[in-house]
């Protein structure tokens, strides 16, 4: 089964701080995902990556910057942190091929910005 | 655009019987593939089940099926012999192939299963 980690389970930080949540996979998939999760949105998309050194705009990339320094690891970057960024960010990992792959997901980050 | 809307926002149940979730897609692709998965109390998300755009038959697993309406852009997640370990948020998902490795999630339909 596939393996993919988030660290920290829970943050509290403060507003205008900076936050680095992070993903690792064990899996060699190539694609990774950072969404995040609210009440009556369901599962949004921040960014996404299809491999080391790439980063991909997702729907609502404002705000976030992600980072993809390794096949294993993508992180997502709270520069400046606000209210509005509190909430629950899953990752998740899947292969590349031709669309029908299902995707690997880890336990979710509660942050949460005072 | 890609776009998928569930607007069941809670379901309740009983335990044995048979439920349904709705959920409508919005694409331009001619092809694209739909999924469900499942979010329990936990909070883990696990995939469910799938259906490829270009297949007519409808997709089983277990005691899931789907019910896939084309024309109507919709697909339906039945489960049958519901248990109460079914209780958990169901997501409804759709990736097309003009970008096929981005998936677009519902906002989810909570199921309750009452014994």
């Amino acid at each position: 089964e596939a393996a993919v980690t988030q660290s920290p389970r829970n943050k509290v930080a403060v507003t205008g701080g900076k936050v680095t949540l992070s993903c690792n996979q064990t899996n060699n998939h190539n694609n990774m995902y950072w969404y995040r999760q609210d009440t009556g949105h369901g599962l949004r998309l921040i960014h996404y990556s299809y491999g080391a050194g790439s980063t991909e705009k997702g729907d609502i990339p404002d705000g976030y910057k992600a980072s993809r320094p390794s096949q294993e690891n993508f992180s997502l970057i709270l520069e400046l942190a606000t209210p509005s960024q509190t909430s629950v960010y899953f990752c998740a990992s899947g292969p590349s091929g031709t669309g029908n792959e299902r995707l690997f997901f880890g336990h979710g980050t509660k942050l949460s910005v005072l | 655009a890609q776009k998928v809307t569930q607007t069941q926002t809670s379901i309740s149940v009983m335990e044995k019987t048979t439920v349904t979730m709705d959920c409508v897609y919005e694409t331009q692709d001619s092809s694209y593939f739909l999924f469900w998965y499942k979010q329990t109390a936990s909070g883990e998300i696990v995939f469910l089940i799938r259906q490829d755009s270009y297949k007519k038959e409808n997709a089983t697993v277990g005691h899931y099926s789907l019910n896939f309406q084309k024309p109507k852009s919709s697909i339906g997640l039945i489960i049958t012999a519901t248990q109460i370990e079914d209780s958990a948020v169901y997501f409804c998902a759709m990736r097309g192939m003009s970008n096929y490795n981005v998936l677009y999630f519902g906002s989810g339909t909570k199921l309750t299963v009452e014994p």
